[in-house]
């Protein structure tokens, strides 16, 4: 069955360095998400591209983050200067359209971001 | 605003008993609903979604527009259903609007 794959698996930066985190979507899908999970509160929709365009985006994704697809496979989002508070779970997803307004969302493992 | 409520963080039933998760959602339009599972240290996987009315690993849910609720039912919860389960809505536009989530343990 096809994965959504993400990496690193864990990752700790030092307060206002740059990180990336890096997802390759299910290839013949066409939309793609960044979801972040915060230490024991709910997932939270940070960003969702099509097109190579941004098509929605959630107040948290301020200009601090952005999103990528560089090469056609990577989906990537960087953050520019993190954080304390954004130390959390992200999950990247992508998504297929089935037809009649439905989609079909698989998510990657997500990558576990400390920020120290 | 969507919203999707999940009023019970923690159900701890056992082996055989029936299990419940509620779900409640904020939304005026035509809903389409998940329920994703997650297992310890693993990726959010589907478990169901309303528009399929099907029965995956024995767990059920049915969609009441007059209670917006989107509860999902096992009758005999199994040692294997331990996970954090997750209730989703998904209205216009294509992002996901996630509960809090539910853990369920199911003890021996």
């Amino acid at each position: 069955e096809p994965e959504v794959t993400q990496t690193p698996s864990h990752q700790v930066t030092q307060m206002g360095q740059e990180v990336i985190l890096r997802c390759v979507p299910i290839s013949n899908h066409l939309y793609f998400y960044w979801y972040r999970q915060i230490l024991g509160q709910k997932v939270e929709f940070l960003v969702s591209f099509y097109n190579n365009e941004i098509s929605e985006k959630s107040e948290i994704f301020d200009d601090q983050f952005s999103v990528e697809r560089p090469d056609g496979s990577n989906f990537t989002l960087k953050i520019r200067s993190t954080k304390l508070e954004d130390s959390a779970m992200y999950f990247c997803a992508s998504s297929e359209f089935l037809g009649q307004g439905l989609y079909d969302y698989t998510f990657g493992s997500g990558t576990r971001l400390t920020v120290v | 605003a969507q919203r999707v409520t999940q009023p019970e963080k923690l159900l701890s039933v056992f082996k055989g008993a029936p299990v419940e998760l509620k779900c409640n959602y904020s939304y005026s339009g035509s809903p389409e609903l998940f329920w994703y599972v997650q297992y310890s240290r693993q990726r959010l996987q589907l478990l169901l979604r309303h528009i399929s009315r099907e029965s995956i690993k024995g767990f059920t849910a049915d969609l009441n527009k007059g209670e917006t609720s989107f509860h999902l039912k096992k009758p005999f919860a199994q040692e294997e259903d331990s996970a954090m389960y997750y209730c989703a809505h998904k209205a216009a536009g294509n992002k996901l609007t996630f509960g809090g989530g539910t853990r369920v343990l199911v003890k021996p």
